[in-house]
């Protein structure tokens, strides 16, 4: 049970390149997240989903876009990156119980833009 | 606007003092959750409060929920060096539905 995985671990980017970093579950959730994470800003909701084929926006969704064609996968994708991109993801799932979205993360994906 | 606020932001702290991290917020919380991060890696999960006064224990680590459901504190006794990290609190907000509202974070950092 291998739980959240991402892939990949690193990455660095130029300006302008595109990338799709991808998140897979083995536990059967319903929703999945994706955050990233800054010094001093703590997690921040790109986007997310509440079941296979939907998608919302979160906090911070510009420059992202995500999709959920199999319930176990949420792909984020980059399609111009900038500088400001220079972060760490995080990807998340949980299935809700009685008004509580205790979530599971993955190890995270650190990527650069140059 | 910072939904929650956590303070403080940073502590440093000997072995065996005790210490207290606050989550606070002015929007009411269906459910509260603490996190624990080290670093390279993703948050985990300590505990979820759901009930206003909830109190619940873990080991050396007592969580206390508001009666108001509007703020949440950790509190550690006796701290060791293995309780380094980042704290986070995250509230699931009645009105947000399915998301999670996470605050900036204490970076605890316990000295043997």
């Amino acid at each position: 049970n291998a739980g959240v995985t991402q892939t990949p671990k690193f990455r660095v980017l130029k300006t302008g390149q595109s990338m799709t970093l991808l998140c897979a579950q083995d536990m059967n959730h319903e929703y999945m997240y994706w955050y990233r994470q800054d010094p001093g800003m703590g997690l921040r909701l790109i986007h997310y989903s509440v079941g296979e084929g939907t998608t919302a926006k979160g906090e911070v969704p510009d420059g992202y876009n995500v999709s959920r064609l199999k319930k176990q996968n949420f792909l984020l994708g980059l399609e111009s990156a900038a500088p400001s991109q220079t972060s760490v993801y995080f990807c998340a799932s949980c299935t809700p119980a009685g008004g509580s979205y205790e979530q599971y993360f993955g190890p995270g994906t650190r990527l650069t833009v140059t | 606007t910072q939904l929650l606020e956590q303070s403080p932001q940073f502590l440093s702290i000997q072995e065996g003092e005790n210490l207290t991290v606050y989550c606070n917020s002015s929007s009411v919380f269906s459910s509260l959750q603490w996190y624990r991060q080290e670093p390279g890696e993703g948050p985990v999960l300590l505990v979820t409060v759901v009930t206003g006064g909830e109190v619940k224990k873990l080991k050396r680590l007592t969580f206390q929920f508001g009666d108001a459901r509007k703020d949440s504190s950790l509190h550690i006794t006796a701290a060791q060096p293995g309780d380094t990290g980042l704290y986070l609190c995250a509230g699931a907000i009645l009105t947000s539905g399915s998301r999670l509202t996470f605050g900036e974070g204490t970076q605890l950092t316990v000295n043997p």
